[in-house]
């Protein structure tokens, strides 16, 4: 069975500070997916890796996948409150066709002023 | 280009009721699957349909079922609701059969369903 674990689970950090929210996933998949979700809203995607080595910067954040460690880091870089949200890894098990996806725990991080 | 449209957001029943939720995934996309999301266990996978059929289950009770339409909306229904019911309901919609680089899955909004 499938395992993704997300470290840590919760995620108080002050702004400006720089922090890495680690996905560990159990069996192989070149496929990894990060997911932000707002408090009472849907699942937004962030990023989409889809090989080893995979890097995907979008402004604070960053996210690289290491099939051969069957990790992904989401890295934050001088957190705002604007990120302040739950993050989620999800790893694809269909094969490619992202219909069945397995989620980690998330991570609630809160950027503090 | 209208995003996956789930209804209703919002659903409040009484244990023992049934409720069915509806997804319309995004134009031209085949498959829709269904999520679960609850503050202990998560995001769990509950099932997928593509062309009508469902092809994926994940492990929940036979109460929770599911169906799409010709024109890929999709419902899911439980029966005999039970107060651990009480999630919020994701579904997506997936290209399948494009098979772009970047292919990915959209969710909808949710349905907060409250079992009382």
């Amino acid at each position: 069975e499938l395992k993704v674990e997300q470290n840590p689970l919760f995620l108080s950090m002050q702004e400006g500070k720089n922090y890495t929210i680690y996905c560990n996933y159990s069996t192989t998949s070149d496929r990894l997916y990060w997911y932000r979700q707002d408090p009472g809203k849907s699942l937004e995607s962030l990023f989409v890796l889809l090989s080893n080595g995979a890097v995907k910067q979008e402004g604070r954040l960053m996210a690289s996948l290491d099939t051969k460690a069957r990790l992904s880091t989401l890295h934050i870089t001088a957190a705002v409150h604007d990120l302040s949200a739950t993050y989620f890894c999800a790893v694809d098990r269909s094969g490619g066709s992202n219909y069945k996806l397995t989620f980690g725990k998330g991570t609630l991080l809160t950027v503090n002023p | 280009k209208a995003g996956v449209t789930q209804t209703p957001r919002y659903l409040i029943k009484t244990r023992g009721q049934q409720v069915t939720l509806s997804c319309s995934p995004i134009s031209g996309h085949r498959s829709v699957s269904w999520y679960q999301q609850t503050p202990g266990q998560g995001l769990q996978f509950l099932f997928e349909y593509f062309s009508e059929t469902q092809r994926n289950k994940g492990n929940f009770p036979g109460r929770f079922s599911g169906r799409q339409f010709s024109n890929s909306r999709s419902e899911m229904n439980v029966s005999t609701l039970e107060l651990g019911d009480s999630a919020l309901y994701l579904c997506a919609s997936t290209p399948i059969g494009l098979r772009q680089m970047n292919t990915e899955a959209f969710f909808g909004q949710g349905t907060r369903l409250t079992v009382v």
